[in-house]
């Protein structure tokens, strides 16, 4: 148990509609990650938060997509009108600011059909 | 930009063999880097890192070593047993700091491991 928390852990949704997710990070990891990760790839980075601060986006994050941490704890990942190609699996990691290793929730498998 | 890329699998052994995971890097500065290890049904776990150029990172009986004459980290193991079972990535950081909380980490594309009894 690495202690981060993703829910839900499947989401199977129709093209067009929206999904929230959710991610509990360790208590005091002030630095919380989403991933997206798709069959047979490794993990590839969205976006991070340090605290409430959204500080980088990655080019993967469409308008479609949005995310907030508003009291630097919990975090949402929310996809808007849902396409196929949104179909993957939603890593959350979190850490404290310096030299610790990042810590992985199981991850929220999302398919759009 | 920064990339890994890891031998392709999946890989089958049989328990007690010999485990050798490639895996190169392209980055710019001075990267950390990381295994990765994601058993049936579970999370990301770190295996093991490496923060400099030498540097052993070890645990559970794995092995690499940061090597940037070749820009290489290599899993090894000396004998896998059946538990050993998972898909392995190599990873780096791409901020010279020493530790995987760095602004992101950068994955391989994974290789599933096999141990057979």
């Amino acid at each position: 148990d690495t202690g981060v928390s993703q829910d839900p852990r499947h989401k199977i949704t129709k093209r067009g509609q929206n999904v929230t997710f959710r991610c509990d990070p360790i208590s005091e990891h002030n630095r919380l990650y989403w991933y997206r990760q798709t069959l047979g790839q490794g993990p590839e980075f969205l976006t991070y938060f340090q605290n409430e601060a959204q500080l980088e986006k990655s080019r993967l994050l469409s308008d479609r997509f949005s995310a907030e941490r508003p009291k630097g704890s919990f975090s949402t990942l929310e996809i808007q009108r849902t396409e196929q190609g949104d179909s993957a699996m939603y890593l959350c990691a979190s850490t404290k600011k310096m030299n610790t290793e990042a810590f992985f929730g199981q991850g929220t498998r999302l398919t759009v059909v | 930009g920064d990339s890994v890329t890891q031998m392709e699998g999946p890989v089958t052994l049989s328990e007690e063999a010999f485990l050798t995971i490639n895996c190169t890097y392209t980055a710019t500065g001075y990267p950390s880097l990381f295994w990765y290890v994601q058993y049936p049904g579970e999370g990301l776990q770190l295996l093991l890192k490496a923060t400099k150029a030498d540097d052993k990172g070890s645990n559970k009986g794995f092995e690499a070593t940061y090597r940037k004459e070749t820009t290489s980290f290599h899993l090894e193991k000396g004998s896998v047993q059946v538990s050993d079972s998972a898909v392995y990535f190599c990873a780096l950081s791409d901020a010279g700091i020493s530790s995987g909380s760095a602004r992101q980490l950068t994955f391989g594309s994974g290789t599933q491991l096999t141990v057979l009894p």
